[in-house]
């Protein structure tokens, strides 16, 4: 049985540090391409960005608004995928979920996920002072 | 405002038919075939029900259904039951520098 579960929420101050860890089971980890999806209190999806597996580069992608504070990461020893928050702002605040990606586009020599087949049950982070 | 439309809400009763839209552009729904709809509980983490416009994971009822007609895709829930009632998100993958945009959800009503 796929199990993602997260761990690292919490509260902290604006302009502070924080790292998210997925820790994933039942199945082989370092084959798929995993993102970060945060949903706001009450608001809808938003996408954060994603790790390609290894095979793909191991490369990452982000949204706009996250690029430059927001760092993801994999340990496919551990089967933990990373996401590392920094330089943090009241509207990060949200219930962050790491999900396990099916790539399902390559183009100009870079691959996508296009679908989120397994998702984690969430961590909530709250970013005030 | 989120990148892709959908209605804030919708509503049928047992064993009734509905459809949720999701609008996008030519950058996004329009220009590939990679629309997932994702249902979700309160609560509870988002659930894939539709991949890739119409195809449905393992363990996904086939009263779930998607298609897409130019800029706008659809999830039709056939026979609804009292257990369909949730949120709906559809997302898209885009040629934006975002490459992935969700819709805002629809709350689904069991009447």
């Amino acid at each position: 049985e796929v199990q993602l579960v997260e761990s690292g929420g919490g509260l902290v101050q604006p302009g502070r540090s924080l790292r998210l860890s997925c820790t994933a089971s039942g199945f082989t980890f370092g084959d798929y391409a995993m993102s970060w999806v945060r949903q706001a209190p009450g608001k809808g999806l938003e996408w954060v960005g994603f790790i390609r597996s290894k095979a793909y580069g191991g490369t990452t992608e982000y949204a706009a608004s996250v690029k430059g504070r927001f760092t993801i990461s994999r340990d496919d020893s551990k089967s933990i995928a990373y996401l590392q928050m920094n330089s943090l702002k009241t509207e990060d605040t949200a219930v962050y979920y790491c999900t396990r990606d099916y790539i399902g586009y390559c183009s100009g020599g870079s691959c996508y996920p296009t679908s989120h087949d397994y998702w984690g049950q969430g961590t909530l982070v709250t970013v005030s002072s | 405002q989120s990148a892709l439309t959908q209605p804030a809400s919708v509503s049928g009763s047992p064993g009734q038919s509905i459809t949720i839209s999701c609008t996008g552009t030519s950058s996004d729904v329009g220009g590939y075939n990679y629309v997932s709809w994702y249902q979700q509980h309160p609560g509870k983490a988002p659930k894939l029900m539709i991949y890739e416009v119409s195809n449905r994971p393992s363990g996904v009822s086939n009263r779930f259904s998607g298609s897409k007609s130019g800029n706008t895709a659809s999830l039709t829930i056939s026979g609804l039951q009292a257990e369909d009632e949730a949120d709906y998100y559809c997302s898209s993958y885009t040629s934006s520098s975002t490459l992935e945009v969700f819709g805002g959800g629809t709350k689904l009503t069991v009447l």
